[in-house]
């Protein structure tokens, strides 16, 4: 599975969009790319995930770039309980199902 | 639905004993992952499962082991517990098929002294 980069953070005003965004240049045909975040030592909280067309859900919205190298997550109206780690990860599916999670990118949203 | 549950919540341990962690999920999920946190670090897989009776080790197995007996329950067994193996430990469930994520559970907080 391919190697996403993110920056170690970021921080955004509450009610303010926050745009995060993934690197993940060796990413190939039959991957998807899934957000996942982390809240102060909580279980990880799945929030999205797409192939190549831009996804939205109740959480989050994801852009992925047309050559499908780079992606951003967008929380349209951070609020306070955003504030965690968002891990961007790349996955085959129907291959292994083995999420790597690196490091993330804290987000620290601010009021 | 409870979705996926751990136990115990905090558990410490003495070098050498052994211990089981618990986790069950009632979504009638196939997909099960046991995944280890140490601090400032992201998190490892462990062992997985794909459905009942199977089970496969991912990036940092030494030391545990799993069972799939059932849809609902992913027991880690800890066999001799050194203090390398401190750590929260978390499980997931997911439905087959492309389009979930993984359900995580709230961890287990372990301490080998």
């Amino acid at each position: 599975d391919a190697k996403t980069t993110q920056p170690p953070s970021m921080d955004c005003a509450e009610g303010r969009a926050a745009n995060l965004p993934c690197n993940h240049s060796t990413i190939s045909g039959n991957e998807y790319v899934y957000w996942y975040r982390q809240i102060h030592s909580q279980g990880p909280q799945y929030i999205i995930h797409g192939l190549k067309n831009n996804e939205t859900n109740e959480m989050a919205s994801l852009i992925i770039t047309e050559d499908r190298k780079s992606s951003t997550l967008i929380l349209p109206h951070a609020t306070l309980r955003d504030t965690a780690v968002y891990y961007c990860i790349v996955l085959s599916q129907g291959g292994s199902e083995k999420l790597v999670f690196g490091k993330g990118m804290k987000l620290t949203v601010n009021p | 639905n409870a979705g996926v549950t751990q136990t115990p919540k905090f558990q410490v341990l003495k070098t050498g004993q052994s211990m089981t962690l618990q986790c069950a999920q009632d979504m009638n999920h196939e997909y099960m992952s046991w995944y280890r946190q140490d601090p400032g670090m992201g998190l490892r897989l462990i062992h997985y499962s794909v459905g009942a009776g199977i089970t496969d080790q991912g990036e940092v197995p030494n030391g545990y082991n799993v069972s799939r007996s059932t849809t609902e329950d992913f027991p880690l067994r800890l066999l001799s517990a050194a203090p390398s193996q401190t750590s929260v430990y978390f499980c997931a469930s997911r439905r087959t098929g492309s389009h979930y994520g993984y359900t995580f559970g709230s961890g287990t907080r372990l301490t080998v002294v």
